[in-house]
């Protein structure tokens, strides 16, 4: 799983209760991802950021928030919006320096369970 | 917009026989391509990419892909399948402006022995 440590493993959320994600990495790696992975579907891109302070939109943002106020962090905030949260949540990130095609490296994740 | 298809849900294949996991995909532009591979629980890990040159890629683990431009796949292959290759296979494609990468659904490899 590289240099990115996702926090916590499991997490269990009531109902209407807001939950962060923690992810962190040591790479020095300009963008960072998030995913949400459910059973028998593929990875869906909740957001992802290409520098500091600046993030995007992917393509199930709603009842999400992230923010990027350091390089190595990018926080995923799962909102009471968020009508169906459970899921594995992958965290990635990819080295966007020099214009080449590299790849992104995964963290471990973390399952959200909402009871 | 770009999309991957993996049309097998499960491959099944006896160890110590060759196996393929199969990918196409639909993009604008030049295809960059990778395989992930993932175990119970855990991340995805890089296996390989394709960016330009042979259509032969090499990567982790024995594992190998086949670039067919014509045929818009990327077809992951090993010559001799392990119980422990056993996994999730995940097919992916790069957006044109380098930014995202667009999943295919995954398939599971099982190797008996």
């Amino acid at each position: 799983d590289g240099g990115i440590t996702q926090s916590p493993k499991y997490l269990f959320r009531k109902e209407g209760q807001n939950v962060t994600l923690s992810c962190e990495q040591n790479l020095n790696h300009d963008a960072m991802y998030w995913y949400r992975q459910d059973p028998g579907q593929g990875l869906r891109l909740i957001y992802y950021s290409q520098i500091v302070n600046d993030f995007q939109k992917g393509d199930i943002a709603e009842g999400y928030s992230v923010s990027r106020e350091k390089k190595e962090s990018f926080p995923l905030t799962v909102t009471s919006a968020q009508k169906n949260p459970t899921a594995f949540y992958l965290c990635a990130s990819r080295n966007g320096v020099g214009g080449g095609v590299n790849e992104q490296f995964f963290g471990p994740g973390t399952r959200l369970t909402v009871l | 917009a770009q999309s991957v298809a993996q049309p097998e849900d499960q491959v099944n294949v006896a160890e110590g026989n060759p196996l393929t996991v199969k990918c196409t995909y639909s993009v604008s532009g030049n295809p960059y391509l990778f395989w992930y591979v993932q175990y119970p629980n855990r991340g995805l890990q890089f296996l390989l990419k394709y960016i330009t040159g042979d259509n032969l890629v090499k990567g982790s683990y024995g594992f190998e892909a086949e670039f067919n431009k014509s045929q818009t796949s990327f077809h992951l292959k090993k010559p001799s399948a392990l119980v422990s290759d056993s996994a999730l296979y995940f097919c992916a494609v790069r957006d044109n402006a380098g930014n995202m990468l667009t999943f295919g659904g995954g398939t599971r490899l099982m190797v008996k022995p």
